[in-house]
């Protein structure tokens, strides 16, 4: 079992919609959660990060992290075509490295 | 500078030579990380160095692959007897205090390497 996974999607939305996106992950001493934006031909841009179980809202961003389910999720509202990019969930396991999950592609339609 | 620099930006070579590639990390992050990402893949973890400790070397895929950081800052990464298969874009990231789990990593630009 993967220690961070992702659909690879892509997962397609109309613009002004909400995208939901989802990670789980295996390792329950995790704390730390990161989802990070790639636009293609560009490195990760770190856009969330969360460490408590609940919701978490930054703007058009709400990133959501269920500790006992394992997963966290990411609702982007009011989609954006320039929003359309890979979206990587990551986080700190419990010996301190960085992992991430293999990036889900958003792709926003006008 | 304000950001993580990698160079060079683009790298090209036969296959069966060396390679060099650099990473100058914020200012003031002690925790430095390279990554691997294969057209299309996600991020592979290669190796990070946290202060003075010893580099945590877990992710290297073989021993062609090495990597030093001196004097806490500045960090090579090295490919030895390059191959096809190592044609990827090389990340590498910097945060503060490793020990510190909330502190979120930021990402160079990355160098593009094609191997021939």
């Amino acid at each position: 079992q993967k220690e961070v996974e992702q659909n690879s999607g892509p997962l397609s939305v109309p613009e002004g919609a909400i995208a939901s996106l989802n990670c789980t992950y295996s390792d329950r001493g995790s704390q730390s959660f990161f989802w990070y934006r790639q636009y293609s031909g560009k490195s990760p841009e770190l856009i969330m990060s969360i460490y408590s179980n609940g919701d978490k809202e930054d703007g058009r961003f709400t990133a959501q992290l269920n500790k006992a389910s394992q997963y966290v999720s990411l609702l982007i509202r009011d989609s954006q075509p320039s929003d359309s990019a890979t979206y990587l969930c990551a986080l700190k396991n419990q010996g301190g490295k960085l992992i991430f999950g293999q990036g889900t592609e958003l792709s926003v339609k006008p | 500078g304000a950001g993580v620099s990698q160079s060079p930006s683009n790298k090209v070579t036969e296959k069966g030579k060396d390679v060099e590639l650099r990473c100058d990390p914020i200012s003031g992050h002690t925790a430095l990380y390279w990554y691997r990402q294969s057209l299309g893949q996600g991020l592979e973890f290669l190796i990070y160095f946290q202060g003075n400790s010893a580099p945590d070397k877990s992710g290297l895929p073989s021993d062609r692959f090495s990597a030093e950081r001196t004097g806490g800052s500045v960090s090579t990464l090295t490919i030895q007897r390059t191959q096809q298969e190592d044609s990827a874009v090389y990340l590498c990231a910097s945060s503060f205090k490793q020990g510190s789990l909330n502190q979120p990593q930021h990402f160079g630009d990355g160098t593009r390497l094609s191997i021939l």
